[in-house]
């Protein structure tokens, strides 16, 4: 099983509509989640942080955990044409042979919103 | 704040040559920064760790003679290409976490466009 899954998607989601973006993680120590942005040819950007169960807003953004499910969502609601990108999920995922932690990420879910 | 540069933002180089790519914190300290590569459509790959003062972390069948990487102060670190081939072409991407930052979240350099020829 994949550390951090996606669906690649494309979601198609009309302009003004809620896109929901969805992310399974496998390890149940998981304590952090991030939210990334990558638009075409660019590198990401992180737009949500998420420590703990229940929803975090920010903006037109809120994500969502749930530990016991082992689920993180993302939606963003009044979706905007300059939403279109690629929206990664990231957790934290092992130790490196050096000790420290490193972040998996998802393969991502390419979001187009239609004008 | 948490802003990373990177620089070269775009390079095309022969076969054979090697290319050195620089990643900057540039309003914060960053006591570890990572270095990753991505193909088209696909998804991040770490390549290693750099951490300030310390040898890099490489991942398992990331050479690490081939990808120098030296992390000198904690702003700044180099992940060098030698001996570049055309399937070095690639994104490469630096992020650096936050030396007082919150646990894990790391922000990524605008990436540099490698193609070798």
């Amino acid at each position: 099983q994949k550390e951090v899954e996606q669906n690649s998607g494309p979601l198609s989601v009309p302009e003004g509509a809620i896109a929901s973006l969805n992310c399974t993680y496998s390890d149940r120590g998981s304590q952090s989640f991030f939210w990334y942005r990558q638009y075409s040819g660019k590198s990401p950007e992180l737009i949500m942080s998420i420590y703990s169960n229940g929803d975090k807003e920010d903006g037109r953004f809120t994500a969502q955990l749930n530990k016991a499910s082992q689920y993180v969502s993302l939606l963003i609601r009044d979706s905007q044409p300059s939403d279109s990108a690629t929206y990664l999920c990231a957790a934290p995922w092992g130790l490196n042979s050096g000790g420290y932690q490193k972040v998996t990420f998802g393969i991502g879910t390419k979001l187009q919103v239609i004008p | 704040g948490a802003v990373v540069s990177q620089h070269p933002s775009r390079v095309i180089c022969k076969s054979g040559t090697s290319v050195k790519i620089e990643c900057r914190s540039l309003d914060f300290q960053a006591t570890t920064m990572f270095w990753y590569r991505q193909f088209p459509k696909k998804s991040l790959m770490l390549m290693a760790t750099s951490n300030e003062g310390s040898k890099a972390t490489y991942e398992q069948g990331v050479e690490k003679d081939k990808f120098l990487i030296n992390h000198a102060s904690l702003t700044l670190s180099t992940l060098t290409v030698t001996s570049a081939h055309p399937e070095d072409s690639s994104f490469y991407i630096c992020s650096a976490r936050h030396l007082y930052g919150r646990r894990n979240e790391q922000f990524f350099g605008p990436g540099t466009r490698l193609t070798v020829l």
